[in-house]
């Protein structure tokens, strides 16, 4: 199994502009979720899904959107960037047993 | 989801065990204790979880104080590639969708 798999690894956005994080799980997880963690600081969850079709909001969602077409994806859309968004962002599944799995993370940077 | 207190760092000599302690006083009957560590610029690993009685796998085991107000993460021979932020969580299983992550544990391994 690849786990939790995450792209790109580094990113760098302008102000304003739009992108796309992509997440993707091979082990057929239904809970699916993305943090974010600034530098020195614990995580913070942006959104979450309980399964296909089904999404919810975490403790800091303004300003990005996402769905859950299918079991393994869960992409992360930022609307329109802010610096205020560069950050560390982690993607996660959620096993049977409640193990969670956590994927390398995308590091991005908004001027 | 209760709320933990965790030392902000310790050290460990190489080859000896590593107590981490966590304080949860105010977990709920049916929260559970998770750890996790934060290896540098990595995302996230599970180490391990319980609810009452104590866990050992083969990362680590986890002592849980008879009342549930605290726990002990116990790595029994540390070595330099355990140097990392330790997160102590409580939270039940239908919840996880708001993991909530402090501050953490530093810990660093010394040769």
């Amino acid at each position: 199994n690849a786990g939790v798999t995450q792209t790109p690894k580094f990113q760098v956005l302008k102000t304003g502009q739009s992108m796309t994080l992509q997440c993707a799980q091979d082990m057929n997880h239904e809970y699916m979720s993305w943090y974010r963690q600034d530098p020195g600081m614990g995580l913070r969850l942006i959104h979450y899904s309980v399964g296909a079709g089904i999404t919810d909001q975490g403790e800091v969602p303004n300003g990005y959107n996402v769905s859950r077409s299918t079991t393994e994806d869960f992409p992360l859309r930022l609307l329109s960037a802010a610096p205020s968004q560069t950050s560390v962002y982690f993607c996660a599944s959620l096993s049977v047993s409640y193990e969670q799995y956590f994927g390398p993370g995308t590091r991005l940077t908004v001027t | 989801d209760a709320k933990t207190t965790q030392p902000p760092s310790m050290d460990c000599a190489e080859g000896r065990a590593a107590n981490l302690p966590c304080n949860h006083s105010t977990i709920s009957g049916n929260e559970y204790v998770y750890w996790y560590r934060q290896i540098h610029s990595q995302g996230p690993q599970y180490i391990i979880h319980g609810l009452k009685n104590n866990e050992t796998n083969e990362m680590a085991s986890l002592i849980i104080t008879e009342d549930r107000k605290s726990s002990t993460l116990i790595l029994p021979h540390a070595t330099l590639r355990d140097t990392a932020v330790y997160y102590c969580i409580v939270r039940t299983t239908d919840s996880w969708g708001k993991l909530q992550f402090g501050a953490g544990t530093q810990v660093v391994v010394t040769p």
